[in-house]
């Protein structure tokens, strides 16, 4: 595929439920970016990955989110114990040199 | 601390009308400048990218956006919109991560 793929496209999680939140990124790039995109807001950042490393994890909202990307390549997002607050759109980016490319996302709604 | 700040939240415009979508930035190095644009039900994509030189930046789709230093400023402009130019609109800095402005979301009138 040439761009970054995330699955599911959509998720529906009862609140206290654990997600798992998958992005494959553009073949090559060492860069691996999330960020979250609430209702009306633009994406922020949650955290970074320079190959398997996890570079800055200053934006993740609490110790209920964890994210891996353990072989360097495909990266999950895990969100234990879900929130209402936690519904939003969950974006994977890679990047090439100065530019990142985004995925279509992944809807999470929390019941 | 960086900090993007985009002026207006809604825009409606009639084909045909002059865009300008205004962009403020606090950060404190060597800047880069996006635009972002994300049409309904698609993911995001670079309309635009500012790292150096020439102020004025020439995008896709006959978006331009102008780097002004002083007024720590990257407006983005269209001479003249069409239908399909319908999207949300977000202005970005970069460092690693990308700080991103709350988005404007354009509407066209046919």
């Amino acid at each position: 595929g040439a761009g970054v793929s995330q699955s599911p496209r959509y998720k529906v999680a009862k609140r206290g439920q654990d997600v798992a939140l998958r992005c494959d990124p553009i073949s090559g790039h060492v860069s691996l970016f999330w960020y979250q995109q609430a209702l009306g807001q633009g994406p922020e950042f949650l955290t970074y990955f320079q190959n398997e490393a996890q570079l800055d994890k200053s934006g993740l909202p609490s110790d209920r989110f964890f994210a891996e990307r353990p072989e360097g390549s495909v990266s999950t997002l895990k969100i234990q114990r879900t929130q209402q607050e936690d519904s939003a759109v969950y974006l994977c980016a890679s990047r090439d040199y100065n530019e990142q490319f985004f995925g279509p996302g992944t809807r999470l709604t929390v019941l | 601390a960086q900090s993007v700040s985009q002026h207006n939240h809604h825009v409606i415009l009639s084909e045909a009308a002059s865009l300008e979508l205004g962009c403020n930035y606090s950060y404190g190095g060597t800047v880069n400048l996006f635009w972002y644009v994300q049409y309904p039900g698609q993911h995001l994509q670079l309309l635009l990218k500012y790292f150096s030189g020439d102020p004025l930046v020439k995008g896709i789709k006959g978006f331009e956006a102008e780097f002004i230093k002083s007024k720590f400023s990257f407006n983005l402009r269209k001479p003249s919109v069409q239908w399909s130019d319908t999207a949300e609109y977000f202005c970005a800095v970069n460092d690693d991560k990308i700080i991103f402005g709350k988005g404007t979301r354009l509407h066209i009138l046919p």
